[in-house]
């Protein structure tokens, strides 16, 4: 099947920015998506960008695209503790009836 | 307020007995989905289904069974041929359809452990 793979971990000082990583395979893909699941929770939904979008805004996150390289940012301006959690990025496809293949996902501590 | 609910959270079971899972969406999503969550691991797609009455088995079937008698409602049964019951399992719900951007919303999660 297609693969969504992601850095396994990632320690960032509070107040710096994060920025998390994302490789896919599916040249089909159509939407991508960033989820944060905090322990013992479901997934949030954070974000997501259509694959013809190059990047989205949306406050403090900001999502990078490259269509060519097939590879996905989450970055996270001014890192809160908050914003300490797993982080999951997802792609679905055009044959993909919904189903979204989803990363191993990210684990971002955030140190004072 | 909008949105998915699971329950019990936490649920604990006897080595083999089946258990049920509930999830209840007020969305109005057509499509609905179960996954199992392992400590450590990504999300694995056991079932889900697109419409009323209609599902199709994801990557990890085996041992699982569910129901879609109404819109709002995605029952999953773990039964006591499921070889490691032991997750935390997650239900989600999205649209489907051309303006669907098919994101998916979670609910809170059914931590299950059986001994």
């Amino acid at each position: 099947g297609e693969d969504v793979e992601q850095s396994l971990f990632l320690s960032v000082r509070e107040g710096d920015s994060s920025v998390i990583n994302c490789t896919y395979t599916d040249s089909s893909s159509t939407y991508l998506y960033w989820y944060k699941q905090e322990p013992g929770a479901g997934l949030q939904l954070l974000t997501y960008i259509f694959s013809n979008m190059d990047m989205k805004q949306d406050q403090r996150l900001t999502v990078l695209l490259n269509k060519k390289d097939k590879h996905l940012s989450l970055r996270i301006a001014d890192t809160q503790t908050g914003d300490s959690a797993i982080y999951f990025c997802a792609e679905s496809s055009t044959d993909s009836w919904g189903k979204l293949q989803f990363g191993a996902g990210t684990q971002v501590v955030v140190t004072p | 307020d909008g949105g998915i609910t699971q329950s019990p959270k936490y649920l604990f079971r006897k080595e083999g007995q089946n258990v049920t899972l509930s999830c209840e969406q007020n969305l109005n999503h057509d499509a609905m989905y179960w996954y199992r969550q392992d400590p450590g691991q990504g999300l694995r797609l056991i079932y889900y289904s697109q419409i009323v009455n209609d599902f199709q088995k994801g990557d990890i079937a085996e041992g699982y069974s569910v129901s879609r008698e109404k819109k709002e409602s995605f029952p999953l049964t773990v039964t006591s041929a499921q070889k490691n019951p032991t997750a935390f399992y997650l239900c989600a719900s999205s649209t489907l359809g051309q303006l669907s951007s098919y994101e998916q919303y979670f609910g809170p999660g059914t931590r299950l452990t059986v001994t």
